[in-house]
């Protein structure tokens, strides 16, 4: 039982490329969510699907795409990335959905833009 | 705008000592807390969730929710210098999700 798992773990773009982060979990979980998290600054929801079929915008989405693939699989794409998106990107996924829901987080994926 | 609040720290404790980690929310209609440990470098890890007023234990770690104050701590006795690290407090809310706190840095000196 790998839990989430995402891939990269490390990654570095060049202003403007493109690129998409891979989630995946195994708990049988309704919802996934996506972070990005900077020092200081905690961690903030970029998108979320609350259950299969469903994405919809957190607190900071701007630059971002999401796609619900699956069950298990919910992607994360940067179609243009900017030196302001270099950040450590978490997924998470819960088992109810919604705010009463314990979420539980993959191990990252360290990106940085130059 | 949403708000969860925590003292940035560090927090110093010796080994063995009582660490009391606190953290204050802005939103009154929060239903669910969660705290988090993170260890540098690392992804969050899920220690406790609480929903009700009072206290709640589990091991060495016990949760305090008071909603008329708008307040919720983390106790952890006996801490040890692998409990050192940061630690997250989130809320949550119908409607709405989770909103994190900045995190606290503990440091458990032997």
């Amino acid at each position: 039982n790998a839990g989430v798992t995402q891939t990269p773990k490390f990654q570095v773009l060049k202003t403007g490329q493109s690129m998409t982060l891979q989630c995946a979990q195994d708990m049988n979980h309704n919802s996934m969510y996506w972070y990005r998290q900077d020092p200081g600054m905690g961690l903030r929801l970029i998108y979320y699907s609350a259950s299969e079929g469903t994405t919809d915008k957190g607190e900071v989405p701007n630059g971002y795409n999401v796609s619900r693939l699956n069950k298990r699989e919910f992607s994360l794409r940067l179609e243009s990335a900017a030196p302001s998106q270099t950040s450590v990107y978490f997924c998470a996924s819960s088992g109810k959905g919604g705010p009463l829901a314990e979420q539980y987080f993959g191990p990252g994926t360290r990106l940085t833009v130059t | 705008q949403k708000e969860v609040e925590q003292n940035s720290g560090p927090l110093s404790v010796p080994e063995g000592a009582i660490a009391s980690l606190n953290c204050t929310y802005s939103d009154r209609g929060s239903q669910s807390f969660f705290w988090y440990r993170q260890y540098s470098g690392k992804s969050p890890e899920l220690i406790m969730s609480i929903y009700s007023n009072g206290d709640k234990e589990d091991g060495r770690f016990t949760a305090q929710l008071n909603k008329a104050s708008q307040y919720v701590s983390l106790l952890i006795r006996d801490s040890q210098p692998s409990d050192s690290a940061t630690y997250l407090c989130a809320g949550g809310n119908y409607g709405q999700n989770f909103v994190f706190g900045p995190g606290t840095r503990l440091s458990v000196l032997p």
